[in-house]
């Protein structure tokens, strides 16, 4: 099946400090892709849905100037977090969509990062 | 409001026997609805995903079903393993949302020896 690889899969950082995390479709083109955020024992919160060569989708609560989104490409979508905070803590997670014409395209999923403020 | 409620929250149960997970949805128009496995710390991985038009998919141990009419769905799982303890997470997609995914909360699957 196709492959979206989200990197790095756990990061530490020091509050104030801005990370940036990966998120590759390895064997397909994605137009569309998705960050979500998931709180312990929790199920994911879409974030932002992220457009090739557009400006990102943001989610009612999410501040833009907090989560960057650069979808520079067809296989590559990155999300920095800026001026990371300890309640930034989560685990993110991307998703890709082969096919933004086709409606039950099946969506793929990273495999997480986790991210610690310190 | 668009919503996805999954019962029940948590389930434990013996490995080798069978258990059903429930999902009804209030979205509308309705697109098609997906279950997801997600492992403690990974991303989700997809079981099944159905359409109006499909009243059952399997995907090995795995069997899901749809009744549209009631917006219901189930899972079921048969002769559980011990692997099969994780979170499954019913979502559904509904018609003209850009794409955009409507989670349930997940039912936490716990197997025992």
């Amino acid at each position: 099946g196709a492959v979206v690889s989200q990197h790095p899969s756990r990061v530490i950082c020091k509050s104030g400090t801005s990370v940036k995390i990966e998120c590759r479709s390895l064997d397909f083109q994605a137009t569309t892709m998705f960050w979500y955020r998931q709180f312990p024992k929790k199920s994911l919160m879409l974030m932002a849905t992220s457009n090739e060569g557009s400006k990102a989708t943001y989610e009612q609560g999410v501040e833009k100037d907090k989560f960057l989104i650069n979808h520079a490409s067809l296989t590559l979508s990155t999300l920095t977090v800026t001026s990371a905070h300890p309640e930034d803590s989560s685990f993110y997670i991307c998703s890709a969509m082969p096919d933004r014409s086709l409606m039950n395209t099946e969506a793929f999923f990273g495999q997480g990062t986790r991210l610690t403020v310190v | 409001k668009n919503q996805v409620e999954q019962s029940p929250q948590s389930l434990i149960i013996l490995e080798g026997k069978n258990c059903t997970l429930q999902c009804n949805y209030t979205v509308s128009p309705f697109s098609n609805l997906r279950w997801y496995k997600q492992d403690t710390g990974r991303g989700p991985v997809s079981l099944t995903i159905m359409t109006f038009s499909e009243n059952t998919k399997s995907n090995g141990r795995y069997t899901a079903t749809l009744d549209a009419d009631t917006k219901q769905s189930s899972l079921h799982i048969t002769a559980s393993q011990l692997s099969d303890s994780a979170s499954y997470i019913c979502v559904v997609s509904a018609v003209y949302s850009n794409y955009q995914l409507i989670w349930g909360a997940g039912t936490k699957l716990i197997i025992k020896p």
